[in-house]
């Protein structure tokens, strides 16, 4: 059974630093592109980044360019997001999705963790 | 990026009924076109992928079609289980980006 467990969200500052992990069970992690997902409580959802399975592509909406950094550790079978110079507007439930094969959508999601930026 | 507009954002429908979502594109993205149900406080549920192509385990009266930039999510007939929010992803180019979504109410 594939799964996904997200953890490392919480309250934090404007200007502070968070890092997500998404620890990961069931398939072979290393073959498949895996993205963070994000979703302003009660709004839609947002692909923030992603990254192939092995780490040659990675992409990140424009909103989040140069302040977080995708990675993963194929060894652990875990993806991470590191989350610098956070702003108000980030905060959201971010979950960590598998993709299909050949692009063709996200098929296992985790639960979630909240990212909650306030002073 | 590429946009995606989904209509109607809300649609009110009873047990039974036939239900049409409908997505555009701001420009084509060939097949890759993804349908997610998400129930509330729930993560997003893959239902359809390539356009027409039904996720393991997602029941039959949920159909897709389309091409190029106008797609849909077609329930044959609504069941209770399916009032939920429904987005629509196009993954032809980066960021993979998601329709606005429809809700599906009583």
């Amino acid at each position: 059974e594939v799964q996904l467990v997200e953890s490392g969200g919480g309250l934090v500052q404007p200007g502070g630093s968070l890092r997500l992990s998404c620890t990961t069970s069931g398939f072979t992690f290393s073959s498949y592109t895996m993205t963070w997902v994000r979703q302003v409580p009660g709004q839609g959802l947002e692909s923030v980044s992603g990254i192939s399975g092995g780490a040659k592509t990675i992409y990140y909406t424009d909103s989040v360019r140069g302040r977080f950094t995708v990675s993963r550790d194929n060894s652990k079978n875990t993806l991470y997001l590191q989350m610098n110079s956070l702003r108000v507007e980030d905060t959201a439930v971010y979950y960590c999705a598998k993709g299909r094969p050949q692009d063709q959508g996200f098929d296992s999601w985790g639960q979630g963790t909240l990212v909650s930026v306030s002073s | 990026d590429i946009q995606l507009t989904q209509s109607p954002s809300f649609l009110s429908a009873s047990v039974g009924d036939r239900v049409t979502i409908t997505c555009r594109a701001s420009q084509g993205i060939r097949n890759y076109l993804a349908w997610y149900q998400q129930q509330p406080e729930k993560a997003p549920k893959l239902l359809i992928y390539a356009t027409s192509t039904l996720q393991s385990g997602v029941p039959s009266r949920f159909s897709g079609s389309g091409s190029g930039t106008e797609f849909t999510l077609t329930i044959s007939s609504l069941q209770p289980e399916d009032f939920a929010t429904y987005y629509c992803q196009q993954l032809s180019s980066y960021p993979r980006t998601f329709g606005q979504g429809t809700t599906v109410e009583i």
